[in-house]
Parts: structure tokens; C-alpha cells; sequence
């Protein structure tokens, strides 16, 4: 089975980093995707870890641990555009499992 | 943007009548899912297809049935509706296994 867990809210002030945990124990992995979701749309990719590290692309960075079967969203610099779902998901061969997501708030 | 239309995009339909939910893409991916998404839950797979006519369950699977007739359509089928399949209704399209997946607009259900 897929049990993958994500804190449900975060609260974070503009111009502030927040980091997103995320923590999976699935039965078979090939790797972690971060997907952003605003209220009424469809979540868009953010990011892919296959291997252990970080990847960082722009304000956004990601870290997997396979061994330790967690990642981390790394959001810096803040921006009110920023509120939005964070979902964590793990791909198994044909198929793509998502945590419930964390909802990030960014206030002034 | 991928080329991925669901339709409808709302539906209301009365319990025990049955409901087709469609997924149309123009980029000729092979992979196609489709969710379902409820507060505190997340995402839900509910099927998934990895070619034409290859179809396979998700999590939450009872109730619904899917059809690939041709790569560009995933249909997904409640055969009599219950209230308890009033969601948001997300298909997803992927080039290969493992990479990202684009997903549509979304299909807003009631059930009443």
C-alpha cells in the first residue's frame, strides 16, 4: 500500500522560507514529485527527485532521502502568489500516489 | 500547456443514474489517470490506463469503471451514482512512467 504524509497547514510571512516535509512508505518507489495547487485549479508540477539530494530550481528547492523514505519543499523568499496546496506524490512503475497536501498560507 | 480536456466541467446528476466522465488529450501520451479530490483526503487514483485498452485499479476503484478505446480518450464511469462520489474530478496525462503527469481542469460532480 501508499501511506504518504504531509502536515496539513502552514502559516509563513512574505519574504520568509518555509519547508514542506513529506514522509512515504510505499510499496515500490522510482521517485517524488512536488505538484503546486491554487484554490479551484489543477495542480502544476513543481518538481522531481529521483535521487537522494537536492534539487533547486529558482525559489524552490526539493531534498530526497530514499533510505529515510522523506523529502522536503523548500519555498524561499515568500511571495503572497505563493498561497496555494503543496502535494507530495510517489511514483511506483505505472502509478502516481498522492500525500492529502499541505496548505500553505503567506501573509504580509 | 498540455493538450488535456475534461468534460463536462460541472455536472448535477440524481442518485442511481449513471455518469460518463471524459478525458480527451491531443499530445498522444500513453499514460492517463484519473483522481478524484476531497478536503483532507487529497488526491485519489481511481484507475489508470497505460495504453489502449490496458486499464488497471486505483485506491478507490468501487463504483467506477473506465474504458480506453483509443489514446486520445479515457472515459470514466459511475454506473449508478451515490452521493458519496460527489468530487472534483481530476484526469492526468503522463508521456511515459515516472516523469511528470499534466493535469486538466478538472470536473466538478454533485451527486443529489
Amino acid at each position: 500500500g501508499q501511506n504518504i504524509d504531509q502536515p496539513t497547514e502552514m502559516t509563513a510571512t512574505e519574504g520568509a522560507i518555509v519547508q514542506i516535509n513529506c514522509t512515504y512508505q510505499t510499496s515500490g518507489f522510482n521517485g517524488l514529485f512536488w505538484y503546486q495547487q491554487h484554490a479551484g485549479e489543477a495542480p502544476t508540477f513543481l518538481s522531481y527527485n529521483v535521487l537522494d539530494g537536492l534539487e533547486e530550481k529558482g525559489r524552490f528547492s526539493s531534498f530526497l532521502s530514499r533510505s529515510k523514505g522523506y523529502s522536503y519543499l523548500l519555498l524561499k523568499e515568500l511571495q503572497m502568489k505563493d498561497s496555494a496546496s503543496y502535494l507530495c506524490a510517489v511514483t511506483n512503475d505505472y502509478k502516481l500516489s498522492f500525500g492529502a497536501g499541505t496548505t500553505v498560507t503567506v501573509r504580509a | 500547456d498540455a493538450g488535456i480536456t475534461q468534460s463536462p466541467r460541472h455536472k448535477v446528476t440524481e442518485t442511481g443514474t449513471p455518469v460518463t466522465l471524459r478525458c480527451h488529450q491531443t499530445e498522444n501520451h500513453r499514460y492517463m489517470y484519473w483522481y478524484r479530490q476531497d478536503p483532507g483526503h487529497g488526491l485519489r487514483l481511481i484507475h489508470y490506463s497505460y495504453g489502449v485498452k490496458d486499464t488497471d485499479k486505483g485506491e478507490v476503484s468501487d463504483g467506477y469503471s473506465v474504458s480506453r478505446s483509443k489514446t486520445e480518450d479515457f472515459l470514466l464511469t459511475l454506473e449508478s451514482a451515490t452521493s458519496s462520489q460527489t468530487s472534483v474530478y481530476f484526469c492526468a496525462i503522463s508521456p511515459i512512467s515516472n516523469t511528470e503527469a499534466f493535469f486538466g481542469q478538472g470536473t466538478r460532480l454533485t451527486v443529489v
